[in-house]
């Protein structure tokens, strides 16, 4: 596998449910990110990881809760989502921390609806 | 604090004509700008980026951006679209020792007719 990639792609949950995202980068990068895009908004950084350590938390609710095991791997547990929660949550990671390089690699979103 | 405005949320062009895409940020520092795409059912994925050096920029696919630092721009132009390019487009922008924070624009639905 190559790039980043996300599971599940698509997520059906009720809100008193637990389930969690997952994402893993093949690219070697130290740097990894949760993104949310809801419609007709610009897309929210939520969290930030720089070699496994986290280096940004947006004011994101306590219901989303990241974890970061090693550098490849990031995760997002969700516990008593509300429907406006319901969006794409993207995965993205980078070579360096501070974005001199310039680029983020995303992987293709998991879209979370909950009802 | 870093912003990014994208003034039109919807474009539609006929193929093999030219599109502009407009971007303009806010920022009291120095900045690292970027033009990301996102297809139907993807990700995000970096089209051309400015960090320093020549204001034009040339991305993939036949785009091209200009930077201009008077009017804090950095809109996004191909000379002949074609229908897949059809996608939406998000113009972002970093601060200089910023760390890791990007922020995005709301993003520039393109649609290419026939």
């Amino acid at each position: 596998e190559t790039g980043v990639t996300q599971t599940p792609r698509h997520l059906v949950m009720g809100m008193t449910n637990k389930k969690s995202l997952k994402c893993e980068q093949h690219l070697g990068h130290n740097a990894m990110y949760w993104y949310k895009q809801s419609a007709k908004k610009p897309l929210e950084l939520m969290f930030v990881y720089s070699l496994e350590e986290r280096v940004e938390n947006n004011s994101v609710p306590s219901r989303f809760s990241p974890e970061c095991p090693n550098s490849s791997h990031l995760f997002l547990h969700l516990h008593t989502l509300q429907p406006e929660d319901s969006a794409l949550y993207l995965c993205a990671s980078s070579q360096d921390p501070g974005l001199e390089s310039g680029e983020l690699f995303f992987g293709e979103g998991s879209r979370l609806t909950v009802l | 604090a870093q912003s990014v405005t994208q003034l039109d949320s919807q474009v539609p062009v006929f193929e093999e004509a030219p599109v502009e895409l407009r971007c303009n940020y806010s920022s009291s520092v120095s900045v690292y700008l970027f033009w990301y795409v996102q297809y139907p059912n993807q990700g995000l994925q970096l089209l051309l980026k400015y960090l320093s050096g020549s204001t034009l920029v040339k991305g993939i696919n036949g785009f091209e951006a200009e930077f201009n630092k008077s009017q804090t721009s950095f809109h996004l132009r191909k000379p002949s679209v074609h229908i897949s390019d059809t996608a939406e487009y998000f113009c972002a922008v970093s601060e200089w020792a910023a760390g890791n924070k990007l922020t995005f624009g709301g993003g520039t639905r393109v649609l290419v007719k026939p």
